[in-house]
Order: structure tokens, then C-alpha cells, then sequence
């Protein structure tokens, strides 16, 4: 069974520092990797998934199979940026997502 | 193109009550999922369907909790009798599967703005 973990329930940041929000899985197939974010009084949305190697919002992820890790990172905290992200896994041919408990970040002026 | 729309927002029983939650995907979104969000959890798989076929129930408590997808499009998902236990945010969310999901960004899940439930 695939597993996702996020070890911090809570992360603080002044504005215009670096970010890295963790995320480890275990899953021993191929997994595709997620990370999903919701802004105060928005519905869940895709951030971005390991298989598009894009930069979303400054944010970016790179999948780490030795590590089994997908930290998210961006060089350069906004304020905008304060969310609750969701780090999520599915398997090859099935959709369905398996998420980790989140990690609320907050980013201080 | 519209979103997925899901009723009520709130509700508020007591235990032993019932309840139904309505779930509308995007339009030709051939598979739907129910997720159940407790406080400070993530979201958690309730069942899957696959146009009105059920996929995965697995993590469904299916003493009290059933889901239905009749005509493939429209979903419902029914708690009877509640717990307490049950309160959480109850979320819907469509996908569409394609050979191609880099290019079209498919294959992703939308969500819905979930359902608020509070048993007392």
C-alpha cells in the first residue's frame, strides 16, 4: 500500500526567504507525485505533478526515487503564498490519489 | 467549463440521523471520487467510480455509508445512521483519462468546494 508523509503540520516564513515544504512516500511501483494547495476559503487545486517539469507560481519539484522523496521549493517567499499544500501519490493507470496530512505554510511581511 | 458542483455546503445532524451529500462532476468526466476530510487530516478515499461502475470501496464503512452513480454522471453519497466520528468536510472530485497527460494536463483530479458536516 502506497503511504505519503509530510512532516510538518505547521511551517513559518518570512517573506522573501527560501521555502521547502517536505514530502516522503512509500510505494514500491512507479508512483506519479502531486502536490495539491488550498488558499483560505478555496477549493483543493493542483499546484503542480512531477510529470509536467514545470515551474507553477515560482514553485517547483523534483521527484527523488533514491530518496522516495518530492520536496516542494520556491527561492523567494510572497505572501500569496500562505496555503495549506498537499503533498498526494497515485499509481500507474489508476487516479485515485493517496494525500498526506498537509502542511500549513505562513508567510510573514 | 464548470466546475464540480456539490450540495449541501453545511449541514448539521445528530448521531443517529441521516444524511445525503449531491455531487455533479464536469461535464464528461467519466470517473468520480468521494473523499472524506477530517480536521487537520488530509483527504482520505472514500470510493471511486468508473462512469456508474464502482472502482475501489475499499475504505468505504459500508455499514453506514453508501454512494451511488446511476446514470454515470450525478452522484450521491448517503450516511445512515451518523456518528460522531463522521463530521468532516466531504469532497468531490472528477477526473478524465487520456494517453496524452503531460500535453493535456488530464488524468488530474478537480475538486469540489466540499460538504461541511457536523454531528452532534
Amino acid at each position: 500500500a502506497q503511504r505519503v508523509t509530510q512532516p510538518e503540520k505547521l511551517l513559518s516564513v518570512f517573506k522573501g526567504a527560501p521555502v521547502e515544504l517536505k514530502c516522503n512516500y512509500s510505494y514500491s511501483g512507479s508512483p506519479e507525485l502531486f502536490w495539491y494547495v488550498q488558499y483560505s476559503r478555496q477549493r483543493l487545486q493542483l499546484l503542480l505533478r512531477h510529470i509536467s517539469r514545470e515551474s507553477i507560481k515560482g514553485f517547483t519539484a523534483d521527484l527523488n526515487k533514491g530518496e522516495t522523496s518530492f520536496h516542494l521549493k520556491k527561492p523567494f517567499a510572497q505572501e500569496e503564498d500562505s496555503a495549506m499544500y498537499y503533498c498526494a501519490l497515485s499509481t500507474l493507470g489508476n487516479e485515485k490519489l493517496t494525500f498526506g496530512t498537509g502542511t500549513r505554510l505562513t508567510i510573514i511581511p | 467549463e464548470a466546475g464540480v458542483a456539490q450540495s449541501p455546503r453545511y449541514k448539521i445532524i445528530e448521531k443517529r440521523q441521516s444524511v445525503a451529500f449531491w455531487c455533479n462532476p464536469i461535464s464528461g468526466h467519466a470517473t468520480l471520487y468521494w473523499y472524506q476530510q477530517i480536521l487537520g487530516q488530509g483527504p482520505k478515499l472514500l470510493i471511486q467510480f468508473q462512469n456508474n461502475g464502482v472502482v475501489d470501496d475499499s475504505q468505504l464503512p459500508k455499514d453506514r455509508f453508501s454512494a451511488e452513480r446511476l446514470k454515470g454522471v450525478d452522484s450521491t453519497l448517503k450516511i445512515q445512521p451518523a456518528k460522531l466520528e463522521d463530521s468532516a468536510v466531504y469532497l468531490c472530485a472528477s477526473s478524465t483519462r487520456t494517453a496524452r497527460p503531460i500535453l493535456s494536463g488530464a488524468n488530474v483530479l478537480t475538486f469540489g468546494a466540499g460538504s461541511r458536516l457536523t454531528v452532534l
